[in-house]
């Protein structure tokens, strides 16, 4: 079954500070994985999109690794801001345009 | 490039009444989703069209929900007659072959009192 798991559930974490978020899939035939960031109340804006052939994209302080061996992903978010309080959710495409989602990781940045 | 369009923003109606949803996609993205979103959940697909045919409803309620595609680009999402659960955001996206994902629109949320 295919399938898109992601940890922490939630993460609070003070505001300057760096954090991994993690996302763990089984996916078949694996065509791509991407991170979106979604504010609350807000549709999901995409950080970072990677292929199989790729094992890191960054996006300003956000920096996506991926291991298609162990299909696990992280993203990386260095020096944290207040506006990066959101949901990070982890989507992995296969075989054409279908895609499966991650419950997403709930993050909050303290000042 | 214009992103994906949704309205109304917000809605809010009382059980058993009926409320509507409209999306435009990019210009020229073949493929259009509606997605619910409840509080705290992941996405979850209601129904994918590739130009005006339904590729997926499998987890539609069509008991109450319906959506139609007209002419393969706006879409509209129809609730009849809605229940509490129903409150979540509704999500519209849409992509074209050989796009890596998709991109999604803001967004409508609707509360049901």
């Amino acid at each position: 079954k295919n399938q898109v798991e992601q940890s922490p559930q939630s993460l609070i974490i003070l505001e300057g500070k760096n954090c991994t978020l993690q996302c763990n899939y089984t996916v078949s035939p694996f065509s791509n994985l991407r991170w979106y960031k979604q504010d609350t109340g807000r549709g999901p804006v995409s950080l970072t999109i990677m292929t199989f052939s790729e094992n890191t994209k960054s996006n300003g302080r956000y920096t996506a690794t991926l291991d298609a061996d162990t299909k696990q992903s992280s993203l990386h978010i260095t020096a944290s801001q207040l506006s990066d309080s959101a949901s990070y959710i982890c989507v992995v495409g296969y075989y054409g345009q279908n895609f499966v989602f991650g419950p997403g990781t709930r993050l909050s940045v303290l000042p | 490039e214009a992103g994906v369009a949704q309205s109304p923003r917000y809605k809010i109606i009382e059980k058993r009444q009926s409320v509507a949803f409209w999306c435009n996609p990019i210009s020229g993205h073949a493929t259009l989703y509606w997605y619910q979103q409840i509080l705290g959940q992941g996405p979850k697909l209601l129904i994918q069209f590739q130009n005006n045919g339904v590729v997926d409803d499998s987890q539609l309620p069509k008991d109450r929900f319906s959506a139609e595609r007209l002419k393969g680009v706006d879409s509209t999402l129809k609730i009849q007659p809605a229940k509490l659960e129903d409150s979540a955001v509704y999500l519209c996206a849409s992509s074209t072959a050989g796009d890596y994902g998709y991109t999604f629109g803001s967004g409508t949320r609707l509360t049901v009192v």
